[in-house]
């Protein structure tokens, strides 16, 4: 059981805004900056979102991410179908003094 | 752009141990927090550990028994040893370099496939 809590399936039409949370403690999102990454099948996961709403060099900014209190959501407009993969959040936890990952979230485009 | 490269034994008999290196170019050893992580098949994301260039570390509590992280700051590259492994630790690895609260984008290493299988 992972220590952050996603939603473990998401789905939308081209063209739609989705978004995925990620629900966590007062001892990691309450206090740290939340990473959101994509893994595409048999690949490395991809930075999308660090620091809560900072995106990468190369990320579209239909790509955003928000965090309030002890959750995150990471936000996908215009939906597109290479956007059909698993998403994942993480955060340092300083209670488990480790980085913590969310269960992941795979989205299906329809 | 920091780039990294994992290397090591695909196939580890059970009981015995799982070494990796990750080999770091194009950036500082000494900027980011070196870190392990695994997936096992089909499965989600596991944090294993991190050194600081320093030396300093701190590992999974669940694996902290097991795991030792070391840095070579000589050859830009750091090091994963995982003792007494089963067949539950067979997954993909990656390495990855993390800076100081996350303030800035993390790297990751394309990962690499162990079995642990006799």
């Amino acid at each position: 059981q992972s220590v952050l809590t996603q939603p473990p399936s998401a789905s939308g039409t081209p063209g739609q805004r989705v978004t995925i949370s990620c629900s966590g403690s007062s001892s990691n999102i309450g206090r740290n900056g939340v990473n959101w990454y994509q893994q595409l099948p048999g690949t490395a996961p991809k930075l999308l979102i660090y620091s809560n709403n900072q995106r990468p060099s190369g990320v579209p900014d239909r790509i955003s991410g928000s965090k309030s209190g002890t959750s995150a959501s990471l936000a996908i407009s215009g939906l597109q179908s290479e956007d059909e993969a698993d998403y994942y959040c993480s955060v340092w936890d300083d209670s488990l003094n480790g980085r913590v990952f969310g269960g992941g979230t795979k989205l299906t485009v329809l | 752009q920091v780039q990294l490269q994992e290397s090591g034994p695909g196939l580890v008999k059970p009981s015995e141990t799982l070494s990796l290196t990750c080999i770091v170019s194009g950036g500082s050893i000494s900027s980011y927090y070196w870190t392990w992580i695994r997936q096992p098949p089909g499965k989600g994301l596991e944090w294993i550990g991190y050194i600081y260039y320093s030396g300093s570390t701190s590992y999974n509590p669940s694996l902290k028994s097991r795991v030792t992280i070391s840095v070579d700051t000589s050859k830009n590259q750091f090091s994963l040893k995982l003792n007494s492994v089963t067949a539950a630790d067979t997954a993909v690895y990656f390495c990855a370099g993390f800076c100081s609260g996350g303030s800035c984008p993390d790297h990751w290493g394309q990962g690499t496939l162990v079995t642990v299988s006799s």
